[in-house]
């Protein structure tokens, strides 16, 4: 079927730690994909993207890595801050050729707690 | 720049009552977005225009009318709500779809109640 869903609900990690947060999608015809961040009361925000034809690409203190072979996506994020506390959503952008537009799918999220 | 502005921010509402939420955006773009948030369910693509004067149904779009009359704003109507649209609802524009614009910018959202 057409879903995005991730590994893990929730995931702890300390503080200065690295995190890893995963994802999976079904679609083979999606051709980009996305990571937002969402904090408590407000609106998921752009992290980091990916296309389809890449298997890494970096930013500041994020990774998005992408194995098309076993549909798989993960968010690294190094040395994890108080401040990277929030739900991690992955997209997946998926062509629909017969209406000649596209529809972006999104996971259902995963919590990132960081302690200290 | 504002980006994305949701109005207003919370809002309870009695079954069969009516209500508009307003989107603006001002950074000019060419897509919006409304989408529904529910516990466990991810984000559920309402409604969304390719443009101003257009519209276009997403997953759920019962119970639920929109309209784009300027660019810059999108604007969702209930025109009899019900308990099962209690939700936070999302709206988002991004600048155009393909070649790399496909972000979405989101507003902070719209926390609504159906009693």
């Amino acid at each position: 079927g057409e879903s995005v869903g991730l590994h893990l609900p929730t995931l702890s990690v300390q503080e200065g730690d690295n995190s890893i947060i995963n994802c999976a999608y079904s679609n083979s015809a999606s051709d980009y994909f996305i990571w937002y961040k969402q904090e408590s009361g407000k609106g998921p925000q752009f992290i980091i993207d990916i296309r389809s034809n890449m298997d890494k690409r970096q930013g500041q203190r994020v990774t998005v890595l992408l194995n098309k072979t076993v549909k798989h996506l993960s968010l690294q994020i190094a040395a994890t801050q108080p401040g990277d506390s929030a739900v991690y959503f992955c997209a997946e952008n998926m062509r629909m050729e017969s209406y000649n537009t596209d529809k972006l799918i999104f996971g259902t999220g995963t919590r990132l707690q960081v302690f200290p | 720049n504002a980006g994305v502005t949701q109005t207003p921010k919370f809002r309870v509402l009695k079954t069969g009552q009516s209500m508009t939420l307003l989107c603006a955006q001002d950074m000019n773009h060419e897509y919006m977005y409304w989408y529904r948030q529910d516990p466990g369910m991810g984000l559920r693509l309402i409604h969304y225009s390719v443009g101003e004067g257009t519209t276009a149904k997403g997953e759920v779009p019962d119970g639920y009318n929109v309209s784009r009359l300027k660019k810059q704003n999108f604007l969702l109507g209930l025109e009899s709500a019900a308990p099962s649209q209690t939700s936070v609802y999302f709206c988002a524009s991004s600048l155009r779809r393909g070649t790399g614009n496909e972000k979405l910018f989101f507003g902070s959202g719209t926390q609504l109640s159906v009693l």
